[in-house]
């Protein structure tokens, strides 16, 4: 099926350091999303992005947090600072558009520890 | 907002047996239901989805019917197997029509052990 790519796919950083997390969509997809997974806890939404700008936001997406895609490159999150409750995994999600049915793809996972 | 349950957090069964996992689900409108599988370090993969009441979904032998009455998606397999073994999550999309985004709403997952 279609695939997401995440890099890197572990990252160890010191707390109040600044991390960018890479996310390669599907080519065709129109839609971003990134997802965190703390240990064994449930996907929570972070934020999506269509069309160069934040669609929607959940309160975990902190001031710190950040999203862009310049010029059709990667998809990226930014954390500047980090802290330790940052420690996850974050999932990248595309999706071709936001129409009922709108089928999520995700990566494998970008795993973020915060020390 | 948009909430999903699932009542069974771990579930373990021998192979060849029946499996339910219980799916609730709360929303505005109408929306799209999925049902997701994620293996040990990799990310959701989705399953199957319906969109439409009484809509049946399925794939690999598991499959589930969209009831809009009880709001419920309960995912279902007659006979499961050792690969199966993974965490299910079920999930709604608010089908991003309108001011909806389109983002999907998971519930807490349930493990899935299938002994040999």
């Amino acid at each position: 099926g279609p695939k997401v790519l995440q890099i890197p796919s572990h990252q160890i950083i010191d707390m109040g350091q600044m991390v960018t997390l890479n996310c390669d969509p599907v080519s065709n997809h129109l839609y971003f999303y990134w997802y965190k997974q703390i240990l064994g806890q449930q996907m929570e939404f972070l934020v999506n992005f269509y069309n160069g700008k934040v669609m929607e936001k959940s309160k975990l997406f902190k001031d710190q947090f950040s999203v862009e895609r310049p010029d059709g490159s990667y998809f990226t999150l930014k954390i500047q600072p980090t802290a330790l409750e940052d420690s996850a995994v974050y999932f990248c999600a595309s999706s071709f558009g936001r129409r009922s049915g709108n089928t999520l793809y995700f990566g494998e996972g970008s795993r973020l520890i915060v020390v | 907002g948009d909430s999903v349950t699932q009542t069974e957090g771990q579930v373990a069964l021998s192979e060849e047996d029946f499996l339910t996992i219980h799916c609730n689900y709360s929303a505005s409108g109408y929306p799209t239901l999925f049902w997701y599988v994620q293996y040990p370090g990799e990310g959701p993969q989705l399953l199957f989805r319906a969109s439409r009441d009484k809509e049946k979904g399925s794939s690999r032998g598991f499959e589930a019917t969209y009831d809009k009455g009880t709001t419920s998606f309960h995912l279902r397999k007659a006979s499961v197997q050792e690969s199966d073994s993974a965490v299910y999550y079920c999930a709604l999309s608010d089908g991003g029509t309108g001011a909806n985004t389109g983002k999907l709403t998971f519930g807490h997952g349930t493990i899935l052990r299938v002994h040999p």
